[in-house]
Formats: C-alpha cells, sequence, structure tokens
C-alpha cells in the first residue's frame, strides 16, 4: 500500500521552460513534505521541503506547492536547466510521536532537454 | 556539512557470501538508516537505529541484520548474499530534528554472482 505516490516515472523538458514535478499521498497524518534529488551512482540529496502549515515554499529556482485537502504536492522549476537532470524523489514524515522515518515516493526521471 | 561516508562505491560478491556495508556519519545524529534503491521501486527502508544499539526493522528486513556499536557508525549485514540483493544500497543519518531530513551516503552498488 503506496502512501506517497508518483505517478509520473518520467517527464522530458525543454531547457528554460518550466518542470513540475507531482506526488500525492494518502496518509492524513503526515505533516512535513520534502524533495530529494538524485543523480546516478550517487547518494540522494535534500533539495526543499514543507510544513502542512504551509502551502508555499520557495528557494531560487526551486518551489514546492502543498495542496493538503488534495493530499498533493508538485515541485516546479523555474528555468529548467540541463544539470537539473535527475530522479526526484518526493518524501513525506510525521514529526514528533518518536516517529523519525520518511515515506518515499518512487521516483520520477526528469531529463532537461538543451 | 554532514558527512555520510559509505566504505565500498562498488562491491562484487559471491552467492553465499556475509557482507558487510559499512557507514559513518559525523554529525552526531542520533539516527541512521538503510535503504535499498532499485528501478521502479523507489527507496525502501531495510533497517533504522535510533540510538546505539538500538534497531528497528524497516519494510523489507528479511536476509539482513544491522548492527550499531558506536553512535556514528551502523552496519548493513547480509548473513548469506544472494542474488536477488543485487542493488544500490544507501545508508543516510538525521538527527530527527528540522522535518526529519535525511541525509544520505554515496551508495554502494552491489552485485551478487
Amino acid at each position: 500500500d503506496q502512501q506517497v505516490k508518483q505517478n509520473s516515472p518520467s517527464l522530458s523538458v525543454q531547457e528554460g521552460r518550466i518542470s513540475i514535478l507531482n506526488c500525492d499521498y494518502t496518509n492524513s497524518m503526515f505533516d512535513y513534505f520534502l524533495w530529494y534529488k538524485k543523480y546516478p551512482a550517487e547518494g540522494p540529496t535534500f533539495l526543499i521541503s514543507i510544513s502542512s502549515i504551509k502551502d508555499k515554499n520557495e528557494d531560487g529556482r526551486f518551489t514546492v506547492f502543498l495542496n493538503k485537502s488534495a493530499k498533493h504536492l508538485s515541485l516546479h522549476i523555474v528555468p529548467s536547466q540541463p544539470g537539473d537532470s535527475a530522479v526526484y524523489f518526493c518524501a513525506a514524515s510525521v514529526i514528533g510521536a518518536g516517529s523519525y522515518q520518511l515515506t518515499f515516493g518512487k521516483g520520477t526521471k526528469l531529463s532537461v532537454i538543451p | 556539512d554532514v558527512k555520510v561516508t559509505q566504505s565500498s562505491r562498488y562491491l562484487v560478491k559471491r552467492t553465499g557470501e556475509k557482507v558487510f556495508l559499512e557507514c559513518v556519519q559525523d554529525m552526531d545524529h542520533e539516527n541512521m538508516f538503510w535503504y535499498r534503491q532499485d528501478p521502479g521501486l523507489g527507496l525502501r527502508l531495510i533497517y533504522f537505529s535510533y540510538d546505539v544499539k538500538m534497531k528497528e526493522k524497516g519494510d523489507i528486513p528479511e536476509g539482513y541484520s544491522v548492527s550499531r556499536e558506536k553512535k556514528e557508525r551502523f552496519s548493513l549485514i547480509l548473513e548469506s548474499a544472494s542474488t536477488n540483493q543485487t542493488s544500490m544500497y544507501l545508508c543516510a543519518s538525521s538527527s530527527g530534528g528540522s522535518g526529519n531530513i535525511q541525509y544520505f551516503g554515496a551508495g554502494t552498488r552491489l552485485s551478487v554472482l
């Protein structure tokens, strides 16, 4: 039973355009959401996060939007660059209650075409 | 900067061998994790540890064990390696604050022949 779903295994975008990566979750207890970026043969690196008390968080070219009622979040990359080509993982967690786990989606492979 | 170091980038082992994957973090983090990553399956949690000598099973613990004798070191053990354990293994650590952000090592690509 997947609690975090990334329904698009892959996405191709032209350089300079916007990339939108989507993520859905089913567990209403999740209250913190993260995006990780992973290059081949490297470990994932933390990219950006958002708390459930917010609906938007921005960091440079990266913006994460959270729609709690729809249990949906998205990562926007503007403008997309070839170096953004990687696998992006969405993750969710429950803060407190002694739980430190992250639940990951299966990832979306982004290809930015020059 | 947080540094999580995995002892090997690539390993090739034979079926039935005992395999040790080592992970060391330098940020005094309480929590450490072992995942495996397979195409189309994402990151799956094998085991995690909240404290020295403590361990908890993740989603796919079968065929694996772990050891945490010191706070900075978390070892994953394949008691008798099998071909279906060929995978990318990723270690991570976290402090438990900052939304449970986990910091990952570079990964170990294990091939079991």
